[in-house]
């Protein structure tokens, strides 16, 4: 069973609306976990990274928030544009190692319609 | 704009041929990692690098190899290429283990045999 699970496994949302991407994880120990996007064909670009004592982290219209208690972060965009549509990306890593390994989500795949 | 480098893009090779993916970054960075990705999975980890001739396998089995005689260069060799090895290979580097600073992805070559 995969330690980073994401929902939901696709969207379609309508240009300009809001949306929210989930990430429930049982990595331990935990150590930092970023939300990546990713463009069909390309490679992941990070949007934002938090550690254990950060809740919530912005990046423009992506606000990310982390209730490590519960072990889940969401990814929430607002005022969708048609450049929105990709692949998001949760990755944990732990600190359990000296690799530092990272646990990766199979992705939303979210689409913006005009 | 990523100082991570990977060439081809897109490489269709026949059965049994030898090929090499080319990973080259401008940042300095000790760590050096290759991922497999395949359509709508995880990315899978199968090779990372400390730095110069420092090189271990990753959690995916792969028959692939590298090598680290550089720095910045860090190229995947298939010996003979297969239609199982038909996957996306994805290269990225990074300051510090796990998820630390200026953790980069290229932008992927897609692997077709045929």
């Amino acid at each position: 069973k995969n330690q980073v699970e994401q929902s939901p496994q696709s969207l379609i949302i309508l240009e300009g609306k809001n949306c929210t991407l989930q990430c429930n994880y049982t990595v331990s120990p935990f150590s930092n976990l970023r939300w990546y996007k990713q463009d069909t064909g390309r490679g992941p670009v990070s949007l934002t990274i938090m550690t254990f004592s950060e809740n919530t982290k912005s990046n423009g219209r992506y606000t990310a928030t982390l209730d490590a208690d519960t072990k889940q972060s969401s990814l929430h965009i607002t005022a969708s544009q048609l450049s929105d549509s990709a692949s998001y990306i949760c990755v944990v890593s732990d600190r359990g190692s000296t690799l530092g390994r990272l646990y990766f989500g199979r992705g939303t795949q979210l689409t913006v319609w005009p | 704009e990523a100082d991570i480098y990977q060439t081809p893009r897109y490489l269709v090779i026949g059965t049994g041929k030898k090929i090499t993916l080319e990973c080259s970054q401008t940042m300095g960075h000790d760590k050096m990692y290759w991922y497999q990705q395949d359509p709508g999975m995880e990315l899978h980890l199968i090779h990372y690098s400390y730095g110069v001739n420092s090189t271990e396998k990753g959690d995916l089995s792969s028959e692939s190899t590298v090598s680290r005689i550089r720095t910045e260069h860090f190229p995947l060799t298939l010996e003979s290429a297969r239609p199982s090895h038909t996957s996306q290979y994805l290269c990225a580097s990074s300051e510090s283990y796990g998820m630390g600073n200026g953790y980069t992805f290229g932008s992927g070559t897609r692997l077709t045999v045929v």
